[in-house]
């Protein structure tokens, strides 16, 4: 199938605990997003990557640090986990430069104790 | 800055009624204007997309418009159904690729 796919699709850890979420798409898209829903249900950008290279970065704590081995794969790192960070992390991806939209992951749902 | 917004936050219709859902945005320099739906506990499905050229967009029950001039788009559905139950979320795209969303409409459509 093709898609944006993240890992893990549910994550419940201890405040202070380091921890990662892996989003992959085989859609041959150039640039990749991670997005954040808080308890309101409110999506706010958090970072944007273009082949590899960092192209948007939001007021995000520097606990924040995503990671772009490929054009394919963005991963999310979290260091010191806050309870603040429980939300539900949304990856997506979309060809640069074409008229199509945003395809996004299914989300991680983050729940920090 | 750009901002979005989304009215009502909440909407509940019998079933076989047509309605809209509103989308208002205060810059006018958006690049594009996409509607998904968002089901409880799900990611997002993009339903339509509208160009900054463009008027509007129809797929199946759906039809969304883009008015610039005014700063808003309206998503219309045709013939309701329960399946059509979810939160609709527009966002409007910028030059540098951001995404800025609504809060979303939650529809609760009854049989």
């Amino acid at each position: 199938d093709t898609a944006v796919s993240q890992t893990p699709k549910y994550l419940v850890t201890q405040m202070g605990n380091d921890k990662s979420i892996k989003c992959e798409q085989n859609l041959g898209h150039d640039t990749m997003y991670w997005y954040k829903q808080d308890s309101k249900k409110f999506l706010k950008i958090m970072f944007s990557y273009n082949n590899k290279e960092l192209i948007i970065n939001e007021t995000v704590p520097n606990r924040f640090s995503p990671k772009s081995p490929d054009k394919a794969h963005l991963n999310l790192h979290i260091n010191s986990l806050e309870l603040g960070d429980s939300a539900v992390y949304f990856c997506a991806s979309r060809s640069e430069g074409s008229n199509y939209g945003y395809t996004f992951g299914s989300g991680t749902r983050l729940t920090v104790v | 800055k750009q901002e979005v917004t989304q009215i009502p936050a909440a909407l509940s219709v019998p079933e076989g009624e047509n309605l809209v859902l509103n989308c208002s945005f205060t810059d006018s320099a958006i690049y594009n204007l996409q509607w998904f739906r968002q089901d409880p506990g799900k990611g997002l499905t993009s339903l339509l997309l509208i160009q900054s050229s463009q008027r509007e967009q129809t797929s199946g029950r759906l039809n969304a418009s883009l008015d610039k001039s005014s700063g808003r788009s309206t998503l219309y559905i045709a013939a309701s159904q329960p399946g059509d139950s979810a939160t609709y979320l527009c966002a409007s795209r910028s030059n540098t690729g951001k995404l800025i969303f609504g809060q979303g409409t939650t529809l609760q459509v009854k049989p």
